[in-house]
């Protein structure tokens, strides 16, 4: 099952602003705009942050967005915050055999 | 305001099976999908497979066919994920999600969606 590639960890001062990125293929990130973010704090569930490559579902902050090029989608945070230090995920439909995979995950720090 | 309320942690012997709960609380879910999606100590989320109860069809990972089998019982609002032939590397939290489904392709006759509502995890440990 491959995973889609993202960085092991990324990190930025408080009011910064970070990108976390997802790399695939045109089978899965490249070819639909399925893609979705996750955040997962220790010892917790996983939280939808981002659906549809770029939507925010309600109650999340707007300091967080989406995007994509290519093969290649974005998690921003904005004013980064304290509170955002965690696990995050991203995950899209795939065409392969897996059918449905998630990023590798990112590893955000607030210093 | 619907909750996914899961079964308890689980310890089990390697070559057996384990049912795992996901109930439901405060509404139903016959309107939408339900995934699993697993988590080994320190790793990344993996998912394992979904159904959607109106349809009562399953889509599995490849990874996972034939030993994976998930299914719903409607009446309770509960879905289930039981997992057979257990080994050692498949000591994980499982988690239900609830999954609004964005995609059919009619090919597979698989589906894409994301995951809006989770459940609290359920470890389940596989040891001799």
């Amino acid at each position: 099952q491959s995973a889609l590639t993202q960085p092991a960890s990324v990190s930025g001062s408080p009011g910064q602003s970070i990108t976390i990125s997802c790399t695939g293929t045109s089978s899965d990130v490249g070819g639909y705009n399925y893609v979705s973010w996750y955040q997962q704090h220790p010892g917790k569930a996983p939280k939808l942050m981002i659906y549809e490559v770029s939507n925010r579902p309600s109650g999340v902050s707007n300091r967080f967005s989406g995007s994509k090029s290519g093969n290649t989608a974005s998690l921003t945070i904005s004013g980064l915050q304290a509170e955002d230090e965690a696990d995050y995920y991203c995950s899209s439909y795939t065409s392969s055999s897996t059918h449905y995979v998630f990023g590798t995950g990112t590893k955000v720090t607030v210093l | 305001q619907v909750q996914l309320v899961q079964s308890g942690a689980e310890v089990k012997k390697p070559g057996s099976s384990v049912k795992v709960s996901c109930k439901a609380s405060g509404g139903t879910f016959s309107s939408y999908a339900i995934s699993w999606v697993r988590q080994a100590p320190g790793q990344g989320l993996e998912w394992m497979g979904g159904i959607i109860p109106i349809f009562g069809t399953a889509n599995y990972a490849q990874k996972f066919q034939g030993r994976v089998t998930i299914t719903t019982d409607e009446s309770t609002s509960t879905a289930y994920m039981e997992l057979s032939s257990l080994r050692s590397e498949d000591t994980a939290v499982y988690y239900c999600a609830r999954a609004n489904v964005t995609y059919y392709d009619i090919l597979t006759g698989y589906y894409g969606w994301y995951f809006d509502l989770w459940g609290r995890g359920t470890l389940v440990t596989v040891s001799s």
